[in-house]
Parts: structure tokens; sequence; C-alpha cells
């Protein structure tokens, strides 16, 4: 059973340009959370999908945006890329319906921002 | 929203001595307290949660604590090993909103 998978896992971009990752949802899962980690901090909330649409959404600007696909996959973007931008993002799926069920974390994508 | 504050930011122990982590939040309708591991290089991993009809939990080596009234709740690791140093999250949530995070506590166990 594959767990939720992140790519790329690392990458590295120029202020100013746009950047997109990836995440497949654990198997059985058809809700996508993203969550942004600056260095020695606690997760942060970005947003979430779930029926391809955008459900919640945390304290981030328009430059944050994504998508969620027919199989449940999702994407992030980030346009105009901030140096403050740079951190690890993470995937988490879960299943919806279930107000105290687990979410399960990616590895990350670790994005550094020069 | 909900705000978490977790402490200690670090925690050094001796192998087999216990560690306490302790964490408060601030929305009283919040109702699962779930605790993340992450270790170097990895993303977060669920090692305990605990609802808010409960007062503890146990796994093994692991217990959460939680009280309702005082709004904190508190992670504790007996006959800590190596292997348990890390990094742990604490985290909050209502109803069906989004987890919100505590800043993080190290831990490290020294042979």
């Amino acid at each position: 059973d594959a767990g939720v998978t992140q790519s790329p896992t690392h990458l590295i971009k120029t202020r100013g340009q746009q950047v997109t990752l990836r995440c497949s949802p654990k198997s059985g899962h058809d809700t996508v959370s993203w969550y942004q980690q600056a260095l020695g901090q606690g997760p942060q909330f970005i947003f979430q999908y779930y029926e391809e649409e955008e459900r919640q959404r945390g304290n981030f600007p328009d430059r944050f945006s994504g998508h969620q696909f027919p199989n449940y996959s999702s994407e992030l973007n980030v346009n105009a890329l901030l140096l403050g931008d740079s951190a690890l993002y993470l995937c988490a799926s879960s299943l919806a319906g279930t107000n105290t069920g687990e979410l399960f974390f990616g590895e990350g994508s670790r994005l550094t921002v020069l | 929203g909900e705000n978490v504050e977790q402490h200690p930011s670090t925690l050094s122990v001796q192998e087999g001595d216990s560690a306490v982590i302790k964490c408060t939040y601030s929305d009283s309708a919040s109702n699962y307290f779930p605790w993340y591991k992450q270790e170097l290089g990895k993303g977060p991993q669920l090692i305990i949660d605990i609802r808010s009809n409960v007062g503890e939990k146990k796994d093994q080596r692991i217990a959460v604590t939680l009280n309702k009234t005082a709004k904190h709740f508190s992670l504790h690791i007996t006959e800590t090993q190596p292997e348990d140093s890390a990094v742990y999250f604490c985290a909050a949530r209502k109803g069906y909103s989004t987890l919100t995070f505590g800043k993080g506590t190290m831990l490290l166990v020294s042979p």
C-alpha cells in the first residue's frame, strides 16, 4: 500500500520564478492538504482540496494556488517566488467525513529560493 | 483561529529516562489532539492521538493526557531510547477543520 508520494524531493528556484509541486495521496484517501514548514517551525496550513475544489484555505496569499485531479492527486503552484517561500512543502492525505481522521504526510518537497 | 503553544523547544534526556512535552490550545471547541514525530529529512508521522471525550491514552511507552478545563495536553515517553530522538509536534483540530500545529520540540536521547 503506497503512502503519500511527493515530487520533486528537492528543487532550487530564483526569485520571481514559478514552481509546481505534486502529490499522490495514500490509496483510498480523497482529500489532500498542503502545508508549508519553515526551518525550525511547525507545519502551517496552506489549503485543502476535496472533490477537485479548494475547501479550506489558510493565511497564504493568492500566489499560492492548487489543483486536484479526478484521481485525487494534487498540485501546489507558487508564482512570483520570494526568498521567504523557501521551506519544506508537505502534502497530507485523509478520508473525508472523518473529523478525527488521521493525516498521512508525505516526505515533502524542499524548495530553496535564491 | 486556534493557537497551539508547545514547550519545551528542546529536551535532552539520558537513555531510560522519561520525557514530557506539553501543549496548550486556545479554542475550547477543539476535539482532536494528535502528536507527530518527524525524523530528519522525513515527513511527520502520527504516533498517538486523543479525542476530547478521553482523558488519557497509552500505547506501549507512549501516553498522552488531556485536560480540557485547562486546555492543555501532554505527551509522555517512558524508557526513552536513542531512536526516540526526533522533533515532536502537537496539534489541535475542531470538527472538520484543519490541524493547527505547535512549533515542535527537539528531543535528544543520549546513550
